[in-house]
């Protein structure tokens, strides 16, 4: 079964660094997200990406982040540089058509010391 | 905008008993999609349940069932005879295509504790 994968699974960096958070989405899924996940708190969508642009952002992601899909089958996520309340979970996810359902990778968890 | 809240922080019940999972959520729209997803120890979010919200028809799925109310707003989601394995954290989630936004609106989640 296609699932969408996700790495590093996990990132240490120092608060200043810049990090680029990698998936691969279901191969024949057009939608993809970026959510986030503070410990021990809900799950919160950062952006939507769709034909090769940002379809829907949320007030979290501001202008240190951003998201790109370089090739065909990657789809990244960059943190320009990073601060200590980035330390979360952070999860891609894939849809084929917008309303129907999102699978989610694995998660990164990013911690910012 | 739409809401969605699961009032239950935390629930532990002794392994076999039935346990159900309140969702209550809020949205302007008619058209509008809701998901169950399970968060493991391990951490990924692993897809249960999506609903429209033109089948209030509820659902079995062997052990789990799920409730839709649309009279109630509630999307509630019910495991009989549970099992430690059953232990994780459990988001409800609303979609509202046109919202404003095309990610989804995670509940805080219901920690489920399993005890043998």
């Amino acid at each position: 079964e296609p699932e969408v994968t996700q790495t590093p699974s996990h990132q240490v960096t120092q608060m200043g660094q810049e990090v680029i958070l990698r998936c691969v989405p279901i191969s024949n899924h057009l939608y993809f997200y970026w959510y986030r996940q503070i410990l021990g708190q809900k799950v919160e969508f950062l952006v939507s990406f769709y034909n090769n642009e940002i379809s829907e952002k949320s007030e979290i992601f501001d202008d240190q982040f951003s998201v790109e899909r370089p090739d065909g089958s990657n789809f990244t996520l960059k943190i320009r540089s990073t601060k200590l309340e980035d330390s979360a979970m952070y999860f891609c996810a894939s849809t084929r058509e917008i309303q129907e359902t999102q699978y989610f990778g694995p998660g990164t968890r990013l911690l910012v010391l | 905008a739409q809401k969605v809240t699961q009032a239950q922080t935390e629930i532990s019940v002794v392994e076999k008993e039935d346990v159900t999972l309140d969702c209550v959520y809020e949205t302007r729209d008619t058209t509008y999609y809701l998901f169950w997803y399970k968060q493991p120890p391990s951490g990924e979010l692993v897809f249960l349940i999506r609903r429209n919200s033109f089948d209030e028809q509820n659902e079995i799925s062997g052990r789990y069932s799920w409730n839709f109310q649309k009279s109630t707003s509630s999307f509630n989601f019910t495991i009989t005879a549970s099992q430690v394995v059953d232990s994780a954290v459990y988001f409800c989630a609303l979609y509202q295509p046109g919202g404003g936004a095309d990610g989804l609106t995670f509940g805080k989640g219901t920690h489920l504790i399993i005890q043998p």
